[in-house]
This record gives C-alpha cells, structure tokens and sequence, in this order.
C-alpha cells in the first residue's frame, strides 16, 4: 500500500492558463474522488468515479473543470482558464469497493497558486 | 442539504489531558455516517473514527472515542491522554447512505477545528 499519490505538489499559474493535476490512487482501489479545500474551509466534493465511470459531479464543477479517469486507474483534473478563485488545495482520494462505510485514503494533495 | 457545523475554530489541550472537539449536523435521513478525520499540518488527511448512525454504541479507537446523539445530532470527539502528535486539523464529515438516495461520492465536510497541544 503506497497511499494515495498525487503530481504536482504545488503549481502557481498565472490567470487564463490551463493546468492538469494526477491523481493515482491506492490499486486496488475503485472508487476516486477529487475535493476541493481552500484556507480555513473544509473539503468541498467535486467528482467521483467508480472504476473508469464519472457517477457524480458537484455544482462546484464549471464547464471549466474537468476530470477523467480513462482506463480505471489515475485520474486527471483540468482546469481550463484558470482564475484566481480557483486558487486551493485540491485532495484526490480513494476507497476499496464494498461498504460506503469504507474510509477514503486521501492524496497529500496539489496546491494551486493563480496570479 | 446536509450540513455539518464545527463551533471551534480552535482549541487547546495540555499534554496528557483530555479534550472534546464538537460537531452538529443537519439531516432529514434517518440512516448515514459520522467520521472525523485529522489533518497534520502539510501532511494528509486520515480517518480517526466513524459511526454508523443505526448503531447505539459509540465508537471507540484508542484513545480516540465519540459521543453520538442522534436525536440531537450530535457527535463530538473526545481525545483523552492527548499527545503532541494530535495537534492538527479536524474535520468531521458526514455521508448519507447510497440506497436511501445519500450520495456516493458527496463526504460533507465541517469548516475544521484547529487542535493544539501544549507541551
């Protein structure tokens, strides 16, 4: 088990320009998640996939978002003309298949800075 | 809309001590999730402890336990013997269940309660 993984760490990025973000979760792990967390708040759900299939975004998700997860494995999250108030840490996270009881393994998470 | 409150932004306990972190929710389900997960500074989010909303008992994890009272939907979070090691982050996250209509994917976070401990 060698947790979560995601790329980069950290990306500044100025206003208008696009960025991607991986995310390799846990093996044997189905289901993927990606949230949201700015200063102060706690994490907010973007999406979630289980195996390769998109089930559920949030209203947070504009057009300007978007995530794959192709073939089941990692996932990648675009944001396309970035904007200041994208600026956040983004968690992915993943879960075994079974119970929803079942705990989600987070990524130490991408930090993005819009200037 | 679900929602989770966290009333403490911040709270300090002394080494060795005991502490309650507190967590409200609002939910017209009558069967969900309760988890609190700590955040270490820089560091990854991991789970402490969840309840199962139709179990009576309160969970226990160490030294880590919670008092759920679901009819006042309440679930707090008692940290007895606190070491350094706990200052961090913690949230507590609610989900409903997926066959009552509860979203899979949608972990309800609170705005977090910041845990130092003083040596």
């Amino acid at each position: 088990d060698t947790g979560v993984s995601q790329d980069p760490r950290h990306k500044i990025t100025k206003r208008g320009q696009n960025v991607t973000f991986r995310c390799d979760p846990i093996s044997e792990h189905n289901r993927l998640y990606w949230y949201r967390q700015t200063l102060g708040q706690g994490p907010e759900f973007l999406t979630y996939f289980q195996n390769e299939a998109q089930l559920e975004k949030s209203r947070l998700l504009s057009d300007r978002f978007s995530a794959e997860r192709p073939k089941g494995s990692f996932s990648t999250l675009e944001i396309q003309r970035t904007e200041q108030g994208d600026s956040a840490m983004y968690l992915c996270a993943s879960s075994p298949p079974g119970s929803y009881n079942s705990p989600l393994h987070f990524g130490n998470g991408t930090r993005l800075t819009v200037t | 809309a679900q929602t989770v409150t966290q009333s403490q932004p911040e709270m300090s306990v002394q080494e060795a001590e005991t502490v309650t972190l507190s967590c409200t929710y609002d939910t017209s389900e009558s069967d969900y999730y309760l988890f609190w997960y700590k955040q270490p500074p820089s560091r990854q989010m991991i789970l402490v402890i969840r309840q199962e909303a139709y179990k009576q008992q309160n969970a226990t994890e160490n030294r880590f336990s919670v008092n759920f009272q679901k009819a006042a939907k309440s679930f707090s979070l008692k940290i007895s013997d606190s070491q350094l090691g706990d200052a961090a982050m913690y949230f507590c996250a609610y989900r409903g269940r997926v066959n009552y209509g509860g979203s899979q994917g949608n972990l309800i976070f609170g705005k977090g309660t910041k845990l130092s401990v003083k040596p």
